[in-house]
């Protein structure tokens, strides 16, 4: 079973909408991320949270807010979707004293 | 603004071939770190680097740390269809690390059999 995953894989909405991607990791680290790529601009952070109680903007965090539910859970929101909001979403988690991260899958987001 | 720049942007070369590409930054790293990501999946590591002018190899693929840990590069040696894939690399924190890392846009290799 993999490490990261995240739900859903694909999902196409309209503008407007509320939006959650979830993140889940058996990997037990305390560190978890969100990114969205889109193409030419690599991946750029959004969120970021060191620990439970730990949350953190990253470089592109408006229009998007997160929930740290448990060590293993980290969603994304989108409380009304836009169509540039349209990427591939990525989560991540990193632990110790590492800065490897290990990712999911990723979400295809398409906003209407 | 990208802290790290990586080219070439495209890469398309036949099998047997060597190829190498760049990440290079005005910021000094304290580490580097490149991942390889595939059609429908995340990026998955391939290497660390941390010290200035360190050299690591993983069978085909050879990477460097720039001196001063502004740059690095890969370079691949006799290409395979399986290396086809969008390469990234990813500086940790400037100075020290912060366990945030900074993307460059990707560089994208096709291997042609």
């Amino acid at each position: 079973d993999a490490d990261v995953t995240q739900t859903p894989r694909n999902r196409i909405t309209k503008t407007g909408k509320r939006i959650m991607l979830e993140c889940s990791q058996t990997k037990g680290h305390d560190r978890m991320y969100w990114y969205r790529q889109d193409p030419g601009l690599g991946l750029r952070l959004i969120y970021y949270s060191f620990d439970v109680k730990d949350i953190n903007k990253g470089e592109i965090s408006d229009g998007y807010s997160v929930s740290r539910q448990a060590q293993a859970k980290f969603s994304l929101s989108l409380e009304s979707a836009i169509p540039n909001q349209t990427a591939l979403y990525f989560c991540a988690t990193s632990g110790g004293g590492a800065d490897t991260q290990y990712f999911g899958p990723g979400t295809r987001l398409t906003v209407l | 603004t990208q802290l790290l720049e990586q080219s070439p942007q495209f890469l398309s070369i036949q099998e047997g071939e060597n190829l190498t590409v760049y990440c290079n930054s005005s910021s000094v790293f304290s580490s580097l770190q490149w991942y390889r990501q595939e059609p429908g999946e995340g990026p998955v590591l391939l290497v660390t680097v941390v010290t200035g002018g360190e050299v690591k190899k993983l069978k085909r693929l050879t990477f460097q740390f720039g001196d001063a840990r502004k740059d690095s590069s890969l370079h691949i040696t006799a290409a395979q269809p399986g290396d086809t894939g969008l390469y990234l690399c990813a500086g940790g924190g400037l100075l020290r690390a912060d366990y945030k890392l900074s993307f460059g846009a990707g560089t994208t290799v096709t291997v042609r059999a």
